[in-house]
């Protein structure tokens, strides 16, 4: 079994449309993560969250909104996409105490 | 605020040819400090960690680093690399109260001729 899965893995979108990315994680991690991923290959993280809870939110354009259900999933919807979107996002969980991330294979998103 | 330098953009090897990627980082206090390495088209993997102890550690696929204190740095070595070891790596630091929040490294791509 896939320890970080997202779906979709690919996604391609017009600008002004709305879309969302899921992530689940069935490491039994308390916490998970977004990263942003440019063509620069430059990984920046989006957001965190520890159990259901937002700890961390970087300067990242409230067109994004984050939603974890619970402690194993934490999807992302991205409002009025725009082309700067184009990217991939990794999501990744953590145990708290180590600090180790461990990625999905990412969500290559195209916004023409 | 916390960064993470890695000093080479791109490094060209051919095979059974040492490597050593350069890592810096600015930060004063107790740091965790991370290798992953991303194969074409791939997500990214853990290739090495420390947390404490030995400075030297070693890691998967025959790549060790050494953690130098006074120095900021973590550099990443292999003896003789392999075209197979042809992918990005990234270092990547997490320090403070942000448990998780890895900051990371631009990357080097490493290049492996046969």
């Amino acid at each position: 079994d896939t320890a970080v899965s997202q779906t979709p893995k690919y996604l391609v979108t017009q600008m002004g449309n709305d879309k969302s990315i899921k992530c689940e994680q069935n490491l039994g991690h308390d916490t998970m993560y977004w990263y942003k991923q440019d063509s620069k290959k430059f990984l920046k993280i989006m957001f965190s969250y520890n159990n259901k809870e937002l700890i961390i939110n970087e300067t990242v354009p409230n067109r994004f909104s984050p939603k974890s259900p619970d402690k194993a999933h934490l999807n992302l919807h991205i409002n009025s996409l725009e082309l700067g979107d184009s990217a991939v996002y990794f999501c990744a969980s953590s145990r708290a105490v180590t600090g180790e991330l461990f990625f999905g294979e990412g969500s290559r998103l195209t916004v023409l | 605020a916390q960064s993470v330098s890695q000093h080479n953009h791109h490094v060209i090897l051919s095979e059974a040819a040492s490597l050593e990627l350069g890592c810096n980082y600015s930060y004063g206090g107790t740091v965790n400090l991370f290798w992953y390495v991303q194969y074409p088209g791939q997500h990214l993997q853990l290739l090495l960690k420390y947390f404490s102890g030995d400075p030297l550690v070693k890691g998967i696929k025959g790549f060790e680093a050494e953690f130098i204190k006074s120095k900021f740095s973590f550099n990443l070595r292999k003896p003789s690399v392999q075209w197979s070891d042809t992918a990005e790596y990234f270092c990547a630091v997490n320090a403070g109260r942000s448990q998780g929040n890895l900051i990371f490294g631009k990357g080097t791509k490493l290049s492996v001729k046969p």
